[in-house]
């Protein structure tokens, strides 16, 4: 069974760059089956899909979030992260990543979550 | 982008009675590219279905989903009291590839 784990600061001050490690277990990483994603959802809202990327490095952003946003891939450490530059308030949210499915188009299996918020 | 919208935005039922729960794209979505899935409070989302109608692993039957086009409904057919939660459907778009979900439906006890 997949499981992924998200890690990384709590709390980020505004303007500067938010970091973020998702850690896969009971699977590769580089097994072709998934693109590895980032979904956040701020409180009390919606989802929102920040982007994802292939073991071979392709990435795939939202466009509302394009110009700001870095997916990358580890898979020496069966890992992946995300950064989110030149952060504000509105960038407070439950950061999840997620493996997707793309034969299926649906996420298969979730991290648990982190909260992150903007403020100085 | 394709927008998608769900309806109602809160629904208040008892539990055994039936759910509907609606998504409405903004352009045609294919079949195979639409998804549901469920949120309990502090809990990331679980996949209910996909592929519009197909129940993921461990769903129970009383979880069916439908429709084409730009017309979606997942219903329950009993609810049961862990069915009270936040509900949101999902859609692949391949140009450009990209991923929407819906703004949610909250379901809860009457």
């Amino acid at each position: 069974q997949v499981q992924l784990q998200e890690s990384g600061p709590g709390l980020v001050k505004p303007s500067q760059t938010l970091s973020l490690t998702c850690t896969v277990s009971g699977g590769s990483i580089s097994s072709g089956d998934y693109y590895w994603s980032w979904i956040r959802q701020p409180p009390g809202k919606g989802l929102e899909w920040i982007g994802y990327i292939y073991y071979s490095g392709s990435t795939y952003y939202n466009p509302s979030l394009k110009s700001r946003v870095t997916i990358s891939v580890d898979t020496s450490k069966n890992q992946f992260s995300l950064k989110l530059s030149s952060v504000t308030a509105a960038d407070t949210a439950v950061y999840y990543c997620a493996g997707y499915d793309s034969s299926g188009a649906k996420f298969d299996y979730w991290g648990q979550g982190t909260l992150v918020t903007v403020s100085s | 982008e394709i927008v998608l919208t769900q309806s109602p935005g809160t629904l208040s039922l008892s539990p055994g009675e039936r759910a509907t729960l609606s998504c409405r794209a903004s352009q045609s979505v294919s079949s195979s590219y639409l998804a549901w899935y469920q949120q309990k409070p502090g809990q990331a989302p679980r996949l209910l279905i996909y592929g519009a109608s197909s129940r993921a692993t461990g769903i129970p039957d009383r979880f069916s989903g439908s429709g084409s086009g730009t017309d979606f409904t997942l219903t329950i057919s009993r609810l049961e009291p862990e069915d009270f939660a936040v509900y949101y459907c999902q859609q692949y778009g391949s140009s450009p590839p990209g991923i929407t979900f819906g703004q949610g439906t909250r379901l809860e006890i009457k």
